[in-house]
């Protein structure tokens, strides 16, 4: 079985500052993907990044940026000069190819003016 | 082009009635998955179509819920004699066949009554 956990229920970051949102997983697979997903009020999730398991190198959109270590299965988000926009339900998310998501719990950012 | 659309936005029913939620996919995804999203279950997985190939059904909770995919575009979730348990964020993702990427549509709130 797959599991992700945030160990993070809330975090709270000043505009213009970065914050680090938490992750970590478990699976038994060697070929997966792992997503963080943003989810405003609005409902819509929306894709931040996604990081394939194969890759050594971090994947980066933008001001979000992630810190991939896989021999401690730890996936954490990093948002750089946040913004008003950015505040959130942020959900990490782990896919082993062509399978479903397993979300963990969800960090709910807020973003001080 | 076009997101995943749900309908109805919102649903209020009474318990006991049964529920007809309605997903369409991006055009030309052929995989459609479902979700559910409720406050003391996180988000689970329910169902999921790919292409012309038995559904993957082991998501779903009770014998109440199904779901059908016509003509390997639009789905339809279907909660039989509801309960209030059953109260929840629906949502509907769908991606390309053989890419990892789940894109969601903004998702059907189920209120029962």
């Amino acid at each position: 079985a797959q599991t992700v956990t945030q160990s993070q229920p809330e975090m709270s970051v000043q505009e213009a500052e970065t914050v680090t949102l938490s992750c970590t997983y478990d699976t038994s697979e060697s070929d997966y993907y792992l997503f963080w997903y943003k989810q405003p009020p609005s409902r819509q999730m929306i894709l931040v990044i996604r990081q394939e398991a194969y890759k050594q190198q971090n994947a980066t959109e933008n001001r979000f940026s992630v810190n991939f270590q896989k021999a401690a299965k730890s996936f954490s988000l990093k948002i750089s000069d946040s913004q008003l926009g950015d505040a959130a339900m942020y959900f990490c998310a782990l896919q082993s190819s062509g399978d479903k998501l397993t979300f963990g719990t969800g960090t709910r950012l807020a973003v001080r003016p | 082009g076009a997101g995943v659309s749900q309908s109805p936005s919102n649903k209020v029913t009474e318990k006991g009635k049964d529920v007809e939620l309605r997903c369409d996919p991006i055009s030309g995804h052929t995989a459609l998955y479902w979700y559910r999203q409720s406050l003391g279950q996180g988000l689970e997985f329910l169902i999921y179509f790919q292409g012309n190939s038995a559904p993957d059904k082991s998501g779903l909770p009770s014998d109440r819920f199904s779901a059908e995919r016509t003509g390997g575009s639009v789905s339809t979730l279907t909660i039989q004699r509801t309960q209030q348990e059953d109260s929840a964020v629906y949502l509907c993702a769908s991606s390309q066949q053989g890419a990892p990427t789940q894109y969601f549509g903004p998702g059907t709130r189920l209120t029962v009554l």
